[in-house]
């Protein structure tokens, strides 16, 4: 699976948008961008996946370029439960066997 | 179903003492993971079953892990003559072929 890159830590106002970006510049045709959270002392929690479109659900948006070599993942309106670790991954869906989560992006978000 | 459950949540154990961590992943799941986690940094793999098949090791799974899934059902990791450095957060995982990765609040481990 293709490797990505992720600022260590970001801020964000409660009831702003919080954008987290990532790099995945090696990523292959074949391999999904994957979004995780992980707060604190619980296993990580699955956010959102896409392929090439901009996908949306409950949870955020995830914005990827045309290009693929990059990502955004949104979160329209800030909470403080969103205080978590984000994680970014890329694999081919149902293929590989493990996640390689990185050490991903400590988001807090601020009262 | 209520997701996946790992038992116990906290483990306190002495240098040198065994360790059995118990996965109840999804019912209708077939693989299991087990990923092992350090503070400050992300979860990282051991091992991974599809139905009672232990298909793939990582190199971390030292001599002294041991994992099982009986009846592709539940699974157990056992750390023998633990160490210090096997303090952590171990982390157990299930899926539909691949799909709907999904994780338990994981077993905190320290070895005093």
């Amino acid at each position: 699976d293709a490797k990505t890159t992720q600022p260590t830590s970001m801020d964000c106002a409660e009831g702003r948008a919080a954008n987290l970006p990532c790099n995945h510049s090696t990523i292959s045709g074949n391999e999904y961008v994957y979004w995780y959270r992980q707060i604190h002392s619980q296993g990580p929690q699955y956010i959102i996946h896409g392929l090439k479109n901009n996908e949306t659900n409950e949870m955020a948006s995830l914005i990827i370029t045309e290009d693929r070599k990059s990502s955004t993942l949104i979160l329209p309106h800030a909470t403080l439960r969103d205080t978590a670790v984000y994680y970014c991954i890329v694999r081919v869906v149902a293929g590989a066997n493990n996640l390689f989560f990185g050490t991903g992006t400590r988001l807090t978000v601020i009262p | 179903d209520t997701g996946v459950s790992q038992d116990p949540r906290h483990k306190i154990t002495k240098r040198g003492q065994n360790v059995t961590f118990r996965c109840d992943p999804i019912s209708e799941h077939n693989r299991l993971y087990w990923y092992r986690q350090t503070l400050g940094q992300g979860p990282e793999f051991l091992t991974y079953f599809q139905n009672e098949a232990q298909l793939e090791k990582s190199r971390l799974l030292s001599d002294r892990f041991s994992a099982e899934r009986p009846k592709g059902s539940f699974s157990t990791l056992e750390i023998q003559r633990t160490e210090q450095g096997d303090s952590a957060m171990y982390l157990c995982a299930s899926s539909l072929e691949g799909n709907g990765y999904t994780f338990g609040s994981g077993t905190r481990l320290t070895v005093v």
